[in-house]
Formats: C-alpha cells, structure tokens, sequence
C-alpha cells in the first residue's frame, strides 16, 4: 500500500545550519506531497506542498522537490532558526486513497542558539 | 477569519466510557477528516464527512462514527473506550472541488483535541 518514510530523529542543530530532512515514498498512481509542521502543543500546519513531479514547494524559507525518479520529497533550509524547532510531517495523497493525507512517523527538530 | 476550531481541548475517560468530539472547519470549507495521532506517531486517517455522509473511511472499528450537521461543523463520536484510543485527535478541513480535476485539496488542521483513556 501507499506509505511514507522519512528519517528518524531527533535532528539536532545549530542557529544557521543547514537543514535536510529525508522523506521517500510508496505510492501507486501519481501522488500530490506535502510537509505539515507541528510546533509543541498545537495542531498541524501545512508547510508547502507539490502536487507533480519537478514541482519545487517553498515556503518561509523551506523547500522540498518532488522526485519521481527517486520517488524522494526532501526538506530542506539553508539557515534554520531556534524558532523552526518543530515536529515535521511528510505526507501523500493519491487519487486511489481518496483525499486522506498519509503521513510518516515524523521527524523532531531541535535548534540550539 | 477563523480557522478549524476543535473542542474540547482535553479529556479524561475511563475504559467502557463514550466520548464526543467536536470540529468547526475553516469559513468557507465544506468537508471534514478526523484523524488519530498516537504519541510519537504521524496522524492516520480515521475518516471523512462531506455533504453530511461519511464518504471515506480508514481502517478504524466500527466503535469511530461520526457525523456532519448542515453547518458543515462535525462530530467523532467513540464507543466502548480502549486504553489504546488515547491519542490526540485532529479535525482536519478542506474545500471540495465541484468536478474531480484530479487536483488534492489541502487539508488545514486544528489544534486537536487530547484525549486519556484510564
């Protein structure tokens, strides 16, 4: 079935270091990605999405590309900051899972200053 | 404009017990998923109400209903509680395009509601 697995954490980093998080799929048909961020105590908030392959989602500074090749949909930021400290969440959704969202396990992220 | 509220925030039962939860989506939005996050765990799709009929459904018991009123607000309702039904549960809403374009709609969350099951 359609899944999702991305890296174990917890990542832990440095004011202004870069950021890679992996995130790699299973999926039939063509999957729209997606990274959702959930800060400590609140819900989930959707970060960027892609919804084809070589699309690039961005957003306040992050960005991820949809690799079809690689079935691959890394996170990634150039300079993180204490305030991107965070639990981060890629998912799927395929026209054959409806429109629930599949998400992997999840990867905490801790920014030291 | 408010987004998708959920209440309550938190909740303690007891095994055997029911519980109902709440959601109101994001003005403007028409469709409502329910899903469960475990501690640790990424959120798995419970199911999905639009036009007020369950229209899809993970892989969750007959004990998860639920229902949609014509406000599109929603409910999750949980039977007979198991220790293992403690979990944060998140209402998710979306906009339902009218003539299936093969696009996704994204989903905006709320902030869940936490529920201990003793």
């Amino acid at each position: 079935g359609d899944s999702v697995t991305q890296m174990e954490g917890p990542v832990t980093l440095s004011e202004e270091a870069f950021l890679t998080i992996n995130c790699t799929y299973t999926a039939t048909g063509y999957p729209s990605l997606f990274w959702y961020v959930q800060y400590p105590g609140e819900g989930l908030q959707l970060l960027l999405k892609a919804t084809k392959a070589d699309d690039k989602g961005s957003n306040k500074g992050f960005e991820a590309t949809y690799r079809k090749e690689t079935t691959s949909f890394h996170l990634e930021k150039g300079s993180v900051q204490v305030s991107d400290s965070a639990v981060y969440f890629c998912a799927l959704t395929t026209n054959q899972a409806g429109t629930a969202l599949i998400f992997g396990k999840g990867t905490t992220l801790s920014v030291s200053s | 404009d408010a987004g998708v509220t959920q209440s309550p925030t938190h909740l303690i039962k007891t095994r055997g017990q029911q519980v109902t939860l709440r959601c109101s989506p994001k003005s403007g939005h028409d469709t409502v998923s329910w899903y469960q996050q475990a501690l640790g765990q990424g959120p798995q799709f419970i199911f999905q109400y639009y036009e007020e009929e369950e229209r899809q459904r993970g892989n969750f018991p007959d004990r998860f209903s639920g229902h949609q009123f014509p406000n599109y607000s929603s409910e999750l309702n949980v039977n007979a509680l198991l220790l293992g039904d403690s979990a944060l549960y998140l209402c998710a809403s979306s906009f339902r395009h009218t003539l299936v374009t093969g696009a996704q709609e994204t989903q905006y969350f709320g902030p869940g509601t936490r529920l201990l099951v003793l």
